[in-house]
């Protein structure tokens, strides 16, 4: 099952523009992560929020999330070619549950 | 090793083969998952290793999935009777704290 539902679907920007993409979820979280993949493949860690933070900063990543509406969003700001891919959230629960992955948000940007 | 490594890299079988699908984790990381992604959607669990014992299966799809890690590091998925739904990425991620996964690249897997 998948709990976290991304929106858009798809997004295409310029290059330099900001791309922002939401996430929603249903159960309470101890935290939420964002991961990128390119091609289909390997997913590769982005930046982690935990339930108490509200938002957090990486590079040209920023994330916030607001546990009351139970959803996060991911920034990338002055975007780049290379940032295109398909970007996931995915939620922690607790103790040793796996992460629960959204179907994710595919990103193109144009140069 | 510096990363997980998942192989082979692509798999095409027949319908109602067995197959087997290896990850190698990063050394040192007791927790290892099983994903499976199809077109289109996010990865879906299958199954999570702590050490040698699976601490939760509850993502595989039917008893003909299973998976084995026998020394608390290499991990096998097998497949038995493998059907055309099952064609797939197959992810495999390790982790030392159970937070942030380190995924490796994947296995294909292709029924015809």
């Amino acid at each position: 099952s998948q709990q976290g539902e991304e929106d858009p679907q798809a997004l295409s920007i310029q290059e330099g523009e900001n791309a922002t993409m939401n996430c929603s979820y249903k159960t309470s979280i101890n935290n939420l992560q964002w991961y990128r993949q390119n091609s289909g493949r390997g997913l590769v860690h982005l930046i982690l929020i935990r339930s108490n933070e509200r938002e957090k900063h990486s590079g040209r990543l920023r994330v916030t999330l607001d546990t009351s509406k139970k959803s996060s969003s991911l920034l990338i700001t002055a975007s780049r070619a290379a940032d295109t891919a398909s970007y996931f959230c995915a939620t922690f629960n607790s103790g040793n549950t796996p992460l629960v992955f959204g179907k994710g948000t595919r990103l193109s940007v144009i140069a | 090793g510096a990363g997980v490594s998942q192989t082979p890299s692509n798999k095409v079988t027949e319908k109602g083969k067995y197959v087997e699908l290896r990850c190698d984790p990063i050394s040192g990381h007791t927790a290892l998952y099983w994903y499976r992604q199809s077109l289109g959607q996010g990865p879906e669990f299958l199954i999570y290793f702590q050490g040698t014992g699976a601490a939760d299966d509850s993502g595989l799809p039917n008893d003909r999935f299973f998976a084995v890690r026998p020394e608390g590091s290499v991990s096998t998925l097998k497949i038995q009777r493998t059907e055309r739904g099952d064609s797939a990425v197959y992810l495999c991620a390790s982790s030392e704290t159970g937070l942030g996964y380190t995924f490796g690249s994947g296995t294909r897997l292709t029924v015809v």
